[in-house]
């Protein structure tokens, strides 16, 4: 079943804002994954981190490793119109190293009023 | 940069028939994977492949079924479509531990 509790489900915010999401979960990982999805579309992989305590930016996005290795946090800076979309966490959880099993986070909404 | 594709991008089907959702990528990546999800709902996983000829069923249990014969090559057969498989099927790939890149999906509708 699914081990991934992302949160805040959905976010309506000011254009200009900064945004934080985060995922955790009872077990350890070795990889996160941050995606964004448009509608009708799939998703585009964000950003990827692969070390506890790893901290990675692109653009305005930045996202960082948990040290605990159960949670991961994306932050989106500035936030403009073109940032509106359902973000993602995946992850690979330490017990499927062997087989890759990759499982996601429930999403989080973004809305940007201008 | 992600090499995957997915066919077709749109499907309209009656029920009863056969289908297949055809899914090939070029990168050359071990892990392939299917997902389900209904619009802005989170991603279900239904059916995963680490190898050639080695496949797992996901988290969602799910009445269709795969086969992995070639690295590049994950197809996702419906012996009987129903109404109830009506939705959005995206298939990825990785390295398995590394980045997963995403096909755009297959808009699934059975009427």
């Amino acid at each position: 079943g699914q081990q991934l509790n992302q949160s805040p489900q959905s976010m309506f915010i000011q254009e200009g804002e900064d945004v934080s999401m985060n995922c955790t979960s009872s077990s350890i990982f070795n990889t996160w994954l941050w995606y964004k999805q448009d509608p009708g579309e799939g998703p585009v992989l964000l950003i990827a981190l692969y070390k506890a305590g790893e901290l990675t930016s692109n653009g305005r996005l930045t996202a960082q490793f948990g040290i605990t290795r159960k949670d991961s946090f994306l932050n989106i800076s500035a936030s403009i119109p073109s940032d509106v979309g359902i973000y993602f966490c995946a992850g690979y959880p330490i017990f499927s190293s062997n087989t890759g099993k990759l499982i996601f986070g429930q999403g989080t909404t973004l809305q940007v009023k201008p | 940069e992600a090499d995957i594709y997915q066919t077709p991008r749109y499907l309209v089907i009656g029920t009863g028939k056969k289908i297949t959702l055809e899914c090939s990528q070029t990168m050359g990546h071990d892990k392939m994977y299917w997902y389900q999800q209904d619009p802005g709902m989170e991603l279900h996983l239904i059916h995963y492949s680490y190898g050639v000829n080695s496949t797992e069923k996901g988290d969602l249990s799910s009445e269709s079924t795969v086969s992995r014969i070639r690295t590049e090559h994950f197809p996702l057969t419906l012996e009987s479509a129903r109404p109830s498989h009506t939705s959005q099927y995206l298939c990825a790939s990785s390295t398995g531990g590394g980045r997963a890149f995403f096909g755009q999906g297959t808009r699934l509708t059975v009427v």
